[in-house]
């Protein structure tokens, strides 16, 4: 079955550095990968979507690539902030033709002002 | 917009007695799912519906907890009976396109003593 490789160490940076984090996955490459960011106490909030098709997505600080040779998404925020202080999961269907997501265990971002 | 409402918030209980968490998606989303999240872990989908009908409900436990979705809107999710290892977050989360993001609520914090 498809699994999810997520760094869980906490990833910890100094404020105005780029953060990286790593998604791996295990079996077949799926159709899209999502990225969601989960505060303390709150529900997961979506940030990209990126297809199977798009190397590499942008919104605002966040960058999103996709390398389905290396079965893996990698997840940047440039100039990043005490605010992005949270973690982050990587999500992805469990099958071609399966609309469901699975999730990552995530990965904690701590930014140090 | 409002967004995905869940309640209680908070839940704690002795085992062996019954819980049933509540959810309202957002308007207009038909479909609608139930993760479990435990700490430190990525959420664990329990079962998907798409309007009243439960496509996925492969990973839901049966034989204590069951859910449903009364004319494809509100949902409630109910454990019965609850047992220690039931401790964890449960969250709601809403789709109005497949593939699209999902939309969580706050959860449902289940503790059982």
């Amino acid at each position: 079955s498809q699994k999810i490789e997520q760094n869980s160490e906490a990833l910890n940076i100094q404020e105005g550095k780029t953060a990286t984090l790593t998604c791996n996955y295990t079996n077949y490459s799926p159709a899209y990968l999502q990225w969601y960011r989960q505060d303390p106490g709150r529900g997961p909030v979506f940030l990209l979507l990126i297809r199977e098709n798009e190397k590499e997505k942008r919104k605002e600080r966040l960058k999103v690539t996709f390398d389905t040779t290396l079965k893996q998404s990698l997840f940047h925020i440039t100039a990043s902030q005490p605010a992005d202080s949270a973690t982050y999961l990587c999500a992805l269907p469990p099958g071609r033709s399966s609309y469901k997501l699975i999730f990552g265990s995530g990965t904690r971002l701590l930014v140090r002002p | 917009e409002a967004g995905v409402v869940q309640s209680p918030r908070y839940k704690i209980i002795e085992k062996k007695q019954p819980v049933a968490f509540w959810c309202n998606p957002i308007s207009g989303h038909n479909t609608l799912y139930w993760y479990l999240q435990n700490l430190g872990q990525g959420p664990e989908l329990l079962i998907r519906y798409e309007n009243e009908e439960a496509v996925d409900d492969s990973q839901l436990p049966k034989d204590r907890f069951s859910a449903e979705r009364l004319k494809g809107v509100d949902s409630t999710l109910k454990i019965q009976p609850a047992e220690l290892g039931d401790s964890a977050v449960y969250l709601c989360a809403s789709s109005y396109r497949d593939p699209g993001e999902l939309f969580f609520g706050e959860g449902s914090r289940l503790t059982v003593l």
